[in-house]
């Protein structure tokens, strides 16, 4: 069965870097883009950014295109989500989702909750 | 980007009808067929209920239905079950920045 898995929680200092990992099971990786989503505490969805995962393009959120990377490793069945300069409003949970058609994510990673604090 | 506009909450009766509105531009909605509803109870991951404004994945049952008109997309959930209470989220293809979410909208089964 189609399965997202995530890496664990992550406690980071303002103006650090986390990058948080999805791995893919259950299908053919690089048949499917994967698009990562956070969601701040209490707060709505807020698309970050996608990936062409056959061959590695991608597109950013004009308010995180200076901060974000998203990278994968087709071998080992592997997105990554790389956020820099960490700030306090960053905290939220981090969301890893695989595209069915156009743009409807039909399977969703468990979730990462990444944690700004002094 | 500002966000796909949805009205706060909806609520309804076990039975009843229920028709979530989603309100975009000619940028995003008006123009593309690229709209999706997730439906996120609290604490976990959202789930697809319909994409490409009217498809529904499998195991999603027929009482959940998408349509659109203009700038403005449509989730309408009939036979309302308790089950069904949660946040609704749509969202859609934009050609300025990518992907775009709506505000979310809370269901209240009463």
């Amino acid at each position: 069965q189609v399965q997202l898995v995530q890496s664990g929680a992550e406690m980071k200092r303002p103006g650090a870097s986390v990058k948080v990992s999805c791995k893919a099971s259950g299908y053919p990786f690089t048949s499917h883009a994967i698009h990562w989503v956070r969601q701040a505490p209490g707060q709505r969805l807020e698309w970050m950014g996608w990936i062409n995962v056959g061959n590695g393009n991608t597109k950013y959120s004009q308010k995180l295109q200076d901060r974000v990377t998203i990278t994968r490793d087709t071998s080992a069945s592997i997105a990554y989500m790389d956020l820099s300069s960490l700030r306090f409003e960053d905290t939220a949970v981090y969301y890893c989702a695989r595209v069915v058609g156009f743009g409807g994510l039909d399977y969703w990673g468990q979730g990462t909750l990444v944690t700004v604090s002094s | 980007q500002s966000a796909l506009t949805q009205p706060p909450s909806v609520s309804g009766s076990p039975g009843q009808s229920v028709t979530i509105s989603c309100t975009g531009t000619n940028s995003d909605v008006g123009s593309y067929n690229r709209v999706s509803w997730y439906q996120q109870p609290p604490g976990t991951a959202p789930k697809l209920m319909i994409y490409e404004v009217t498809n529904r994945p499998s195991g999603v049952p027929d009482r959940f239905s998408g349509s659109k008109s203009g700038n403005t997309a449509s989730l309408t959930i009939s036979g309302l079950q308790a089950e069904d209470e949660a946040d609704y989220y749509c969202s859609s293809y934009t050609s300025s920045i990518g992907w775009v979410f709506g505000e979310g909208t809370k269901l209240t089964v009463l």
